[in-house]
């Protein structure tokens, strides 16, 4: 399977806690893209990157989250101090220059 | 306002006719133009792209673009049940890289 692909693909976790998730983009994509989806909703842009840099953060994008993707291949967005309000789908896409996003399975986050 | 509108459903189609949904946004500078499928507890799933005024067709399914009236739209033809899902629009606004604007979505059921 050549796709976008996410680790975990569910996460429960108790207020407070850290998570970490990780994303694969397809190998010759050098666009990465983190979205965030609650039941209900489309997905709301939170950050974006080229190669390793990244590139623009969304006001979503409180201090307790941060991303990077440190080789230019696979990224990680990191939630610190979870919240119940950080509950949902945390999708990945990934396109080549301006082309397309495809999106990754996504993570699903519950924080009790 | 919200950048880009869609009525939440559920459109409800007998199995084998015309499904018809639209999507509005507020950004005259937008570029691009997606539809996404999702069904439920997945990730979208790309259908179409259009970039230009007109009709673009692949398969059962018709996309439809009016910039001068920000408008676009999915017919899906010949509904099957397996077509039932939440349908995502999505915009590039044309902010740097590439960033996509979703709407809510709209339910569609298809009944046989």
């Amino acid at each position: 399977d050549t796709g976008v692909s996410q680790d975990p693909r569910h996460k429960i976790t108790k207020r407070g806690q850290n998570v970490t998730f990780r994303c694969d983009p397809i190998s010759e994509h050098n666009r990465l893209y983190w979205y965030r989806q609650t039941l209900g909703q489309g997905p709301e842009f939170l950050t974006y990157f080229q190669n390793e840099a990244q590139l623009e953060k969304s006001r979503l994008l409180s201090d307790r989250f941060s991303a990077e993707r440190p080789k230019g291949s696979f990224s990680t967005l990191e939630i610190q101090r979870t919240e119940q309000g950080d509950s949902a789908m945390y999708l990945c896409a990934s396109s080549f220059r301006l082309d397309t996003q495809y999106f990754g399975p996504g993570t699903r986050l519950t924080v009790l | 306002q919200k950048e880009v509108e869609q009525n939440s459903g559920p459109l409800s189609v007998p199995e084998g006719a015309i499904a018809s949904l639209n999507c509005t946004y507020s950004d005259r500078v937008s570029q691009s133009f997606f539809w996404y499928r999702q069904y439920s507890g997945k990730s979208p799933e790309l259908i179409m792209s259009i970039y230009s005024n007109g009709d673009k067709e692949d398969g059962r399914f018709t996309a439809q673009l009016n910039k001068a009236s920000q408008y676009v739209s999915l017919l899906i033809r010949d509904s099957q049940p397996s077509d039932s899902a939440t349908y995502l629009c999505a915009v590039n606004m044309g902010a740097a890289g590439n960033k996509l604007t979703f709407g809510g979505g709209t339910r569609v059921l298809v009944k046989p």
